[in-house]
């Protein structure tokens, strides 16, 4: 099945600075890879998210990117915030259609320093 | 409109206890599925539905069974909870394969 691998586990910045959180996947047949913002005690919510016909997709501070052929996919977050401060998790979609789901990456914790 | 409503909240059960996880959601999405959460293991997939009637299957299902009568909900059940069950369960829904999935609050069970 779909591995997604996560890095890093825990991510310091000052605030300001830029972010960066990097993850992999296996399944070559992956489609689509949204990244999940959770804060301390709440759900996980859609912050961005990217199709495989697509490089690069950006929204105001956030930015995904998507490099197919090495099978990696890349946040950036610039101008970082202490709002920013939360676990980020990416996922990735392999399931064929018919079938549904995502993988989840084990989670980056974005620490952001005043 | 309240989105994705789990009940209960927090659980706690002694080992062969069996219970059921709510999930109702008011959006009209036929996707829906269950998650579970254990500290930095990230979110896995238990079970999913593509719409009423029908379920499958997700990347942890053993000790778990789901059904899918109606559109709106979609109960998680424990047969007979054990230690390793203790996590946070999600339900989530979406409106499309691709779509935005909607979390519900979450559940923390304990299995003692």
């Amino acid at each position: 099945g779909e591995n997604v691998e996560q890095h890093p586990s825990t991510l310091s910045v000052q605030e300001g600075d830029s972010a960066v959180i990097k993850c992999t996947y296996s399944d070559s047949a992956s489609n689509y890879f949204p990244w999940y913002k959770q804060e301390l005690g709440k759900r996980p919510q859609l912050i961005i998210d990217i199709r495989s016909n697509v490089g690069e997709k950006k929204d105001q501070r956030i930015a995904v990117t998507l490099n197919k052929t090495a099978k990696h996919f890349s946040l950036h977050i610039t101008e970082t915030q202490p709002e920013d401060s939360a676990v980020y998790f990416c996922a990735s979609k392999p399931q064929p259609w018919g079938a549904d789901g995502l993988t989840f990456g084990k989670g980056t914790h974005l620490i952001i320093q005043p | 409109n309240a989105g994705v409503t789990q009940t209960p909240k927090f659980q706690v059960l002694k080992t062969g206890q069996s219970m059921t996880l709510q999930c109702a959601q008011d959006m009209n999405h036929e996707y829906m599925s269950w998650y579970r959460q254990d500290p930095g293991m990230g979110l896995r997939l238990i079970h999913y539905s593509v719409g009423a009637g029908i379920t499958d299957q997700g990347e942890v299902p053993n000790g778990y069974n789901v059904s899918r009568s109606t559109t709106e909900d979609f109960p998680l059940r424990l047969l007979s909870a054990a230690p390793s069950q203790t996590s946070v369960y999600f339900c989530a829904s979406k409106d499309s394969y691709f779509g935005e999935l909607f979390f519900g609050e979450g559940s923390r069970l304990t299995v003692l």
